[in-house]
């Protein structure tokens, strides 16, 4: 099955500064690749996503990229805030809508102000 | 945008006893749930996916017995804990697939303590 893995698993970054958070996937037919928040006692928000057939994309400042030759995928957090700090997961899916998400471990963000 | 309403968000149950949580897609019809499991500080863990009008697919080393999942019609999914131990505390969290290969949405989470 799909396999995903998620470094670092934990970051600090002060307020302002970027942060980068990298996943790789083992299954090249996965297609789909959202990107989710947790925060504590609360179930995973999505916050952007990006598809096979993509390279990037941008949402303010939040973006993903994706290399499938490399099988691997990134978010790009800009101008951190302390509201940004929470869990993220990266995650994968194979085609179809009978296949669940395969998730990361996680990555525990701290942005200190 | 899709929602799945998730309950009891959380609950406390004595060892020994069952407890069913339920999950609603409120305005899209919801042909597969996923059910994960969450301990303290981890991922996500499936461990069912189940098919409206069908028997549940399990996960290696998930007790169906234990979990059931019922998923008898487009907008109702629910995993009843039975006979639930301390071991069984954690946090369960639904998602619902919107059919489209690329839509999930999670509910809310439901914080299991058994005691």
């Amino acid at each position: 099955g799909e396999n995903v893995e998620q470094h670092p698993s934990t970051l600090s970054v002060q307020e302002g500064d970027s942060a980068v958070i990298k996943c790789t996937y083992s299954d090249s037919a996965s297609n789909y690749f959202p990107w989710y928040k947790q925060e504590l006692g609360k179930g995973p928000q999505l916050i952007i996503d990006i598809r096979s057939n993509v390279g990037e994309k941008k949402d303010q400042r939040i973006a993903v990229t994706l290399n499938k030759t490399a099988k691997h995928f990134s978010l790009h957090i800009t101008e951190t805030q302390p509201e940004d700090s929470a869990v993220y997961f990266c995650a994968a899916s194979l085609p179809g809508s009978g296949y669940a998400l395969n998730f990361g471990k996680g990555t525990s963000l701290l942005v200190t102000p | 945008g899709a929602v799945v309403s998730q309950h009891p968000s959380w609950v406390i149950c004595k060892s020994g006893t069952s407890v069913k949580i339920e999950c609603r897609s409120l305005d899209f019809q919801a042909t597969t749930m996923f059910w994960y499991r969450q301990f303290p500080k981890q991922s996500l863990m499936l461990m069912a996916t189940s098919n409206e009008g069908s028997k549940a697919t399990y996960e290696q080393g998930v007790e169906k017995d234990k979990f059931l999942i019922n998923h008898a019609s487009l907008t109702l999914s629910t995993l009843t804990v039975t006979s639930a131990h301390p071991e069984d505390s954690s946090f369960y969290i639904c998602s619902a697939s919107t059919g489209d290969g690329y839509g999930y949405t999670f509910g809310s989470g439901t914080r299991l303590t058994v005691v």
